[in-house]
Protein backbone atom coordinates (compact mmCIF):
# COMPACT_ATOMS: atom_id res chain seq x y z
CA UNK A 1 0.00 0.00 0.00
CA UNK A 2 1.36 3.44 -0.40
CA UNK A 3 0.07 6.77 0.70
CA UNK A 4 1.09 10.69 1.29
CA UNK A 5 1.14 12.81 4.57
CA UNK A 6 1.81 16.17 4.02
CA UNK A 7 2.43 18.03 7.53
CA UNK A 8 0.73 21.06 7.37
CA UNK A 9 -2.22 21.87 4.89
CA UNK A 10 -1.06 26.37 5.29
CA UNK A 11 2.16 27.37 5.09
CA UNK A 12 3.16 30.96 5.06
CA UNK A 13 6.02 32.57 4.73
CA UNK A 14 7.79 36.03 3.75
CA UNK A 15 8.74 37.21 0.67
CA UNK A 16 12.69 36.36 0.76
CA UNK A 17 12.16 33.75 3.50
CA UNK A 18 12.90 29.75 3.10
CA UNK A 19 9.97 27.51 2.13
CA UNK A 20 9.99 24.62 3.42
CA UNK A 21 7.00 21.82 2.46
CA UNK A 22 6.75 18.66 4.44
CA UNK A 23 5.92 15.05 2.75
CA UNK A 24 6.04 11.77 3.88
CA UNK A 25 5.50 8.58 2.70
CA UNK A 26 4.74 5.01 3.11
CA UNK A 27 5.32 2.75 0.28
CA UNK A 28 5.92 -1.18 0.53
CA UNK A 29 7.88 -1.08 -2.80
CA UNK A 30 10.25 1.32 -4.08
CA UNK A 31 8.81 4.74 -4.70
CA UNK A 32 8.88 7.03 -7.35
CA UNK A 33 7.89 10.28 -5.72
CA UNK A 34 6.57 13.73 -7.30
CA UNK A 35 5.35 17.03 -6.11
CA UNK A 36 3.06 19.09 -8.13
CA UNK A 37 1.77 22.76 -7.70
CA UNK A 38 -1.79 23.82 -8.66
CA UNK A 39 -2.59 27.78 -9.26
CA UNK A 40 -5.76 28.76 -8.96
CA UNK A 41 -8.15 27.98 -11.29
CA UNK A 42 -5.43 25.77 -13.05
CA UNK A 43 -4.48 22.46 -13.36
CA UNK A 44 -1.30 20.53 -11.43
CA UNK A 45 2.27 21.52 -12.97
CA UNK A 46 4.60 18.83 -12.35
CA UNK A 47 7.44 20.52 -10.21
CA UNK A 48 10.04 18.09 -9.74
CA UNK A 49 10.67 14.32 -9.45
CA UNK A 50 12.31 11.80 -7.72
CA UNK A 51 12.52 7.94 -9.91
CA UNK A 52 16.24 6.33 -9.27
CA UNK A 53 19.68 7.92 -8.62
CA UNK A 54 20.95 11.31 -6.62
CA UNK A 55 18.62 11.76 -4.19
CA UNK A 56 18.83 15.42 -3.92
CA UNK A 57 16.03 16.69 -7.29
CA UNK A 58 16.11 20.53 -8.68
CA UNK A 59 12.75 21.38 -10.10
CA UNK A 60 11.25 24.65 -12.21
CA UNK A 61 11.27 27.80 -10.37
CA UNK A 62 14.31 27.32 -7.94
CA UNK A 63 12.78 24.44 -6.00
CA UNK A 64 13.99 21.57 -5.02
CA UNK A 65 13.79 17.86 -2.59
CA UNK A 66 15.81 15.51 -1.07
CA UNK A 67 14.39 11.69 -0.79
CA UNK A 68 15.54 10.70 2.43
CA UNK A 69 15.06 6.59 2.42
CA UNK A 70 15.29 6.49 6.35
CA UNK A 71 12.90 9.00 7.03
CA UNK A 72 10.75 8.00 4.44
CA UNK A 73 10.41 11.83 3.64
CA UNK A 74 10.25 14.11 0.41
CA UNK A 75 10.17 17.41 1.64
CA UNK A 76 10.23 20.62 -0.91
CA UNK A 77 12.14 23.05 -0.55
CA UNK A 78 13.17 26.75 -1.96
CA UNK A 79 16.07 29.04 -0.78
CA UNK A 80 13.83 32.43 -1.43
CA UNK A 81 10.28 32.64 -1.47
CA UNK A 82 8.72 34.53 -4.28
CA UNK A 83 5.19 36.02 -4.58
CA UNK A 84 4.26 33.92 -7.36
CA UNK A 85 4.96 30.70 -5.40
CA UNK A 86 1.92 31.24 -3.84
CA UNK A 87 -0.12 28.30 -4.87
CA UNK A 88 -1.40 24.97 -3.37
CA UNK A 89 1.57 22.07 -3.37
CA UNK A 90 0.67 18.21 -3.79
CA UNK A 91 3.74 15.29 -2.80
CA UNK A 92 2.60 12.50 -4.71
CA UNK A 93 3.98 8.34 -4.75
CA UNK A 94 3.52 5.88 -7.22
CA UNK A 95 5.36 2.50 -8.21
CA UNK A 96 6.06 0.67 -11.04
CA UNK A 97 5.45 -2.52 -9.05
CA UNK A 98 2.17 -4.38 -7.70
CA UNK A 99 -1.39 -4.34 -8.09
CA UNK A 100 -1.36 -0.60 -8.10
CA UNK A 101 0.97 -0.20 -11.44
CA UNK A 102 1.37 3.64 -11.89
CA UNK A 103 -1.44 4.91 -9.80
CA UNK A 104 -0.65 8.03 -8.01
CA UNK A 105 -1.34 8.83 -4.47
CA UNK A 106 -1.90 12.66 -3.77
CA UNK A 107 -1.28 14.08 -0.21
CA UNK A 108 -3.94 16.35 1.14
CA UNK A 109 -2.20 19.22 -0.11
CA UNK A 110 -0.60 22.42 1.57
CA UNK A 111 -1.54 26.02 0.62
CA UNK A 112 1.51 28.24 0.25
CA UNK A 113 0.74 32.18 1.16
CA UNK A 114 3.65 34.05 0.27
CA UNK A 115 3.66 37.42 1.95
CA UNK A 116 5.08 40.77 1.04
CA UNK B 1 6.30 19.39 -25.64
CA UNK B 2 3.94 17.85 -22.29
CA UNK B 3 0.37 19.91 -23.17
CA UNK B 4 -2.89 17.96 -22.20
CA UNK B 5 -5.24 20.03 -23.93
CA UNK B 6 -8.61 20.19 -21.99
CA UNK B 7 -12.18 21.26 -23.23
CA UNK B 8 -14.54 22.91 -22.40
CA UNK B 9 -12.63 25.21 -19.88
CA UNK B 10 -15.92 25.97 -17.91
CA UNK B 11 -19.35 24.29 -18.62
CA UNK B 12 -22.61 24.81 -16.83
CA UNK B 13 -25.51 22.21 -17.03
CA UNK B 14 -28.93 21.39 -15.82
CA UNK B 15 -29.68 18.42 -13.89
CA UNK B 16 -31.20 16.79 -17.47
CA UNK B 17 -28.49 17.68 -19.70
CA UNK B 18 -26.04 15.89 -21.34
CA UNK B 19 -22.69 16.61 -22.27
CA UNK B 20 -19.09 15.88 -22.66
CA UNK B 21 -15.61 16.78 -21.90
CA UNK B 22 -12.87 16.15 -24.10
CA UNK B 23 -9.38 15.79 -23.59
CA UNK B 24 -6.53 15.12 -25.99
CA UNK B 25 -2.51 14.57 -26.05
CA UNK B 26 -0.15 14.35 -28.69
CA UNK B 27 3.03 13.00 -26.84
CA UNK B 28 2.60 9.69 -27.63
CA UNK B 29 1.54 8.56 -24.34
CA UNK B 30 -0.47 5.28 -23.29
CA UNK B 31 -2.61 5.87 -20.70
CA UNK B 32 -4.82 8.64 -19.93
CA UNK B 33 -6.91 9.24 -16.99
CA UNK B 34 -9.83 11.36 -15.34
CA UNK B 35 -9.82 13.07 -12.09
CA UNK B 36 -12.69 15.11 -9.97
CA UNK B 37 -10.92 17.58 -7.89
CA UNK B 38 -13.37 19.18 -5.20
CA UNK B 39 -12.31 22.83 -3.66
CA UNK B 40 -9.23 22.65 -1.63
CA UNK B 41 -8.90 18.77 -2.11
CA UNK B 42 -6.22 16.76 -3.55
CA UNK B 43 -7.38 15.45 -7.05
CA UNK B 44 -9.55 11.76 -6.43
CA UNK B 45 -9.05 9.58 -9.51
CA UNK B 46 -11.93 8.36 -11.78
CA UNK B 47 -10.94 6.40 -14.50
CA UNK B 48 -7.71 5.33 -16.39
CA UNK B 49 -7.57 3.86 -19.75
CA UNK B 50 -4.42 1.71 -20.77
CA UNK B 51 -3.79 1.34 -24.37
CA UNK B 52 -7.19 1.96 -24.76
CA UNK B 53 -8.60 -0.23 -22.47
CA UNK B 54 -10.28 1.08 -19.53
CA UNK B 55 -8.13 -0.59 -16.63
CA UNK B 56 -9.71 1.65 -13.38
CA UNK B 57 -13.28 2.37 -12.71
CA UNK B 58 -12.89 3.95 -9.16
CA UNK B 59 -16.56 3.10 -8.63
CA UNK B 60 -17.74 5.98 -10.60
CA UNK B 61 -21.53 6.49 -10.40
CA UNK B 62 -22.62 5.64 -13.63
CA UNK B 63 -23.75 9.50 -15.14
CA UNK B 64 -20.38 9.15 -16.02
CA UNK B 65 -18.96 7.24 -18.72
CA UNK B 66 -15.44 7.30 -20.26
CA UNK B 67 -14.55 6.78 -23.43
CA UNK B 68 -11.76 6.17 -25.46
CA UNK B 69 -11.66 6.84 -29.21
CA UNK B 70 -8.17 6.25 -30.13
CA UNK B 71 -4.61 6.80 -28.27
CA UNK B 72 -4.82 10.81 -28.27
CA UNK B 73 -7.98 11.23 -27.01
CA UNK B 74 -10.48 10.60 -24.26
CA UNK B 75 -13.82 11.85 -23.54
CA UNK B 76 -16.60 12.21 -20.50
CA UNK B 77 -19.56 11.53 -20.88
CA UNK B 78 -21.81 13.63 -18.34
CA UNK B 79 -25.67 12.69 -18.07
CA UNK B 80 -28.34 13.50 -15.37
CA UNK B 81 -25.44 14.40 -12.48
CA UNK B 82 -26.12 15.91 -9.22
CA UNK B 83 -25.48 19.66 -7.68
CA UNK B 84 -22.44 17.62 -5.83
CA UNK B 85 -20.93 16.67 -8.98
CA UNK B 86 -19.89 20.20 -8.98
CA UNK B 87 -16.00 20.16 -9.13
CA UNK B 88 -13.11 20.97 -11.36
CA UNK B 89 -12.31 17.45 -13.60
CA UNK B 90 -8.69 17.28 -14.34
CA UNK B 91 -7.42 14.49 -17.76
CA UNK B 92 -4.07 13.51 -17.40
CA UNK B 93 -2.14 11.50 -19.38
CA UNK B 94 1.37 9.02 -19.46
CA UNK B 95 3.46 6.70 -20.93
CA UNK B 96 1.85 3.72 -19.74
CA UNK B 97 2.19 1.55 -16.78
CA UNK B 98 4.77 0.02 -17.73
CA UNK B 99 7.18 2.73 -18.21
CA UNK B 100 8.76 2.36 -14.71
CA UNK B 101 9.66 5.97 -12.96
CA UNK B 102 9.31 7.42 -16.28
CA UNK B 103 5.29 7.23 -16.00
CA UNK B 104 4.53 10.91 -15.07
CA UNK B 105 1.59 12.24 -15.22
CA UNK B 106 0.99 15.51 -17.09
CA UNK B 107 -1.95 16.88 -16.47
CA UNK B 108 -4.41 18.99 -18.34
CA UNK B 109 -5.89 22.67 -16.97
CA UNK B 110 -9.21 21.15 -16.04
CA UNK B 111 -13.01 21.64 -16.87
CA UNK B 112 -14.32 23.39 -14.32
CA UNK B 113 -18.20 21.62 -14.00
CA UNK B 114 -21.07 23.47 -12.30
CA UNK B 115 -24.33 21.32 -12.19
CA UNK B 116 -27.41 23.86 -11.53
Amino acid sequence: AQSVTQLGSHVSVSEGALVLLRCNYSSSVPPYLFWYVQYPNQGLQLLLKYTTGATLVKGINGFEAEFKKSETSFHLTKPSAHMSDAAEYFCAVSSDRGSTLGRLYFGRGTQLTVWP
Amino acid sequence: DTEVTQTPKHLVMGMTNKKSLKCEQHMGHRAMYWYKQKAKKPPELMFVYSYEKLSINESVPSRFSPECPNSSLLNLHLHALQPEDSALYLCASSRGPASGGENIQYFGAGTRLSVL
